[in-house]
């Protein structure tokens, strides 16, 4: 069975540019996860989407936005990026959104601002 | 307030020795979850273990342990006979039931280096 999947595995971008990050979450699964994780840091959560509903939100500015599609795969958007931007962007998926199910993690999009 | 402290940044080991990392957490909440993960140069992060709040059994599966104590708030993970497939950044999380979401408090790692 595939895991989680995400796209683009790398991408450079500007700043002020926009950007859009894909994740499949693993057949079954309902709930979809963001976190960005900087060089030698641990994971901060972004948002969590649990059937198509925003359940959960990080301390992030509003510049970072997502959605959930019917097929439970989301999109997580980032407007007018900054230098700080720049970090591993994770996304992960569990079968129902709680406290004590285990997120199951794709490999990330790396995503550099120049 | 740090959530989740992982104190020791990077361990080195020799091959076949034992190594424990540490993690130390905080919370109100009197049902939470603790997880660890295991995140290899790739970059995903691999599930290893969860443990609640109201269950300190220890666990042991294969060369991995885990000792949770609450009264110390802490979940370490001792790997036994390491080997060099074992280098990995290992993370320590905390998840609470107050929120009915999954919201993981993630420390900051520790890297782990084991020498052949």
């Amino acid at each position: 069975d595939a895991g989680v999947t995400q796209s683009p595995t790398h991408l450079i971008k500007t700043r002020g540019q926009h950007v859009t990050l894909r994740c499949s979450p693993i057949s079954g699964h309902k709930s979809v996860s963001w976190y960005q994780q900087v060089l030698g840091q641990g994971p901060q959560f972004i948002f969590q989407y649990y059937e198509k509903e925003e359940r959960g939100r990080g301390n992030f500015p509003d510049r970072f936005s997502a959605r959930q599609f019917p097929n439970y795969s989301s999109e997580l958007n980032v407007n007018a990026l900054l230098l700080g931007d720049s970090a591993l962007y994770l996304c992960a998926s569990s079968s129902g959104g709680l406290p004590n199910q285990p997120q199951h993690f794709g490999d990330g999009t790396r995503l550099s601002i120049l | 307030a740090q959530k989740v402290t992982q104190a020791q940044t990077e361990i080195s080991v020799v091959e076949k020795e034992d190594v424990t990392l540490d993690c130390v957490y905080e919370t109100r909440d009197t049902t939470y979850y603790l997880f660890w993960y295991k995140q290899p140069p790739s970059g995903e992060l691999v599930f290893l273990i969860r443990r609640n709040s109201f269950d300190e059994q220890n666990e042991i599966s294969g060369r991995y342990s885990w000792n949770f104590q609450k009264s110390t708030s802490s979940f370490n993970f001792t790997i036994t006979a390491s080997q060099v497939v074992d280098s990995a950044v290992y993370f320590c999380a905390l998840s609470e039931a107050g929120y009915n979401f999954n919201k993981f408090y993630f420390g900051s790692g520790t890297k782990l280096n084991v020498k052949p």
